[in-house]
C-alpha cells in the first residue's frame, strides 16, 4: 500500500513568491492534517480536513496562507507571499476517522525563503 | 487543553544498553497516547499507541512504552539499543473525551546510540 506522497520535497524561492504544496493521502484515509515543523521542534497544526471540509484551520495564517482538498483526496497548501519566516518543512499525514487513529506522515517538503 | 513535555533535548545511550526517552502530559480527560520517530530528512513514522488496556505497550523495533497515570508518564524503552536507534523521537497526546482528533505533539528528543 503506498504511503502518504508528498511534493516538492524541496523548494527554495526568494521572499515575496508564491509556493504551493500538494499531498496524495493514503486511501481511504478522510482525514487529512498540513503540519509545520520547524527545526528542532515537534510538529505544530496548520489545517485539519475531515473529507473537504476544513474542521480545524485556526492555526492557519489566513492573510497569506490558504488550503483546499477538492473531492476529498489530495489536498494542495499554498503561500502567497512567501517570507522568510516561512521557512520550515511542510508536513502532510492522513488517518481513518476512528477514536485513537495514529496519523501517517509523508516525508515532507522543506521550504527555503531567501 | 492538552499538552506533552519531553524534558531532555537530547538522550545518549551506548549500544547494548537500555534506553529510556521521557514524557509526561496533560489532558482534561483521558489521554490518547503516541510515539513516532523521525530519521533525518524523513517525515514521522508511528512506533505504538496506548488508548486502553494494559499499561505497558509494546510496538516496532523491540520499542515499548509504559503508561503511568498517576505520574501522567508516557516514556519509551527499549531493553538493548541499536545505533540505528538513533532518532528524533516525538511524543504525542489526544484528549480521549474531546470531539477533535489533533494530536499535540512535545518539541522532540534526539536519542543518540553510540557504538
Amino acid at each position: 500500500e503506498a504511503g502518504v506522497v508528498q511534493s516538492p520535497r524541496y523548494k527554495i524561492i526568494e521572499k515575496k513568491q508564491p509556493v504551493a504544496f500538494w499531498c496524495n493521502p493514503i486511501s481511504g484515509h478522510n482525514t487529512l492534517y498540513w503540519y509545520l515543523q520547524n527545526l528542532g521542534q515537534g510538529p505544530e497544526l496548520l489545517i485539519r480536513y475531515e473529507n473537504e471540509e476544513a474542521v480545524d484551520d485556526s492555526q492557519l495564517p489566513k492573510d497569506r496562507f490558504s488550503a483546499e482538498r477538492l473531492k476529498g483526496v489530495d489536498s494542495t497548501l499554498k503561500i502567497q507571499p512567501a517570507e522568510l519566516g516561512d521557512s520550515a518543512v511542510y508536513l502532510c499525514a492522513s488517518s481513518l476517522d476512528q477514536e485513537g487513529g495514529e496519523l501517517f506522515f509523508g516525508e515532507g517538503s522543506r521550504l527555503t525563503v531567501l | 487543553a492538552q499538552s506533552v513535555a519531553q524534558p531532555e533535548d537530547q538522550v545518549n545511550v551506548a549500544e547494548g544498553n537500555p534506553l529510556t526517552v521521557k514524557c509526561t502530559y496533560s489532558v482534561s480527560g483521558n489521554p490518547y497516547l503516541f510515539w513516532y520517530v523521525q530519521y533525518p530528512n524523513r517525515g514521522l513514522q508511528f512506533l505504538l499507541k496506548y488508548i486502553t488496556g494494559d499499561n505497558l505497550v509494546k510496538g516496532s523495533y523491540g520499542f515499548e512504552a509504559e503508561f503511568n497515570k498517576s505520574q501522567t508518564s508516557f516514556h519509551l524503552k527499549k531493553p538493548s539499543a541499536l545505533v540505528s536507534d538513533s532518532a528524533l523521537y516525538f511524543c504525542a497526546v489526544r484528549d480521549a473525551s474531546g470531539g477533535s482528533y489533533i494530536p499535540t505533539f512535545g518539541r522532540g528528543t534526539s536519542l543518540i546510540v553510540h557504538p
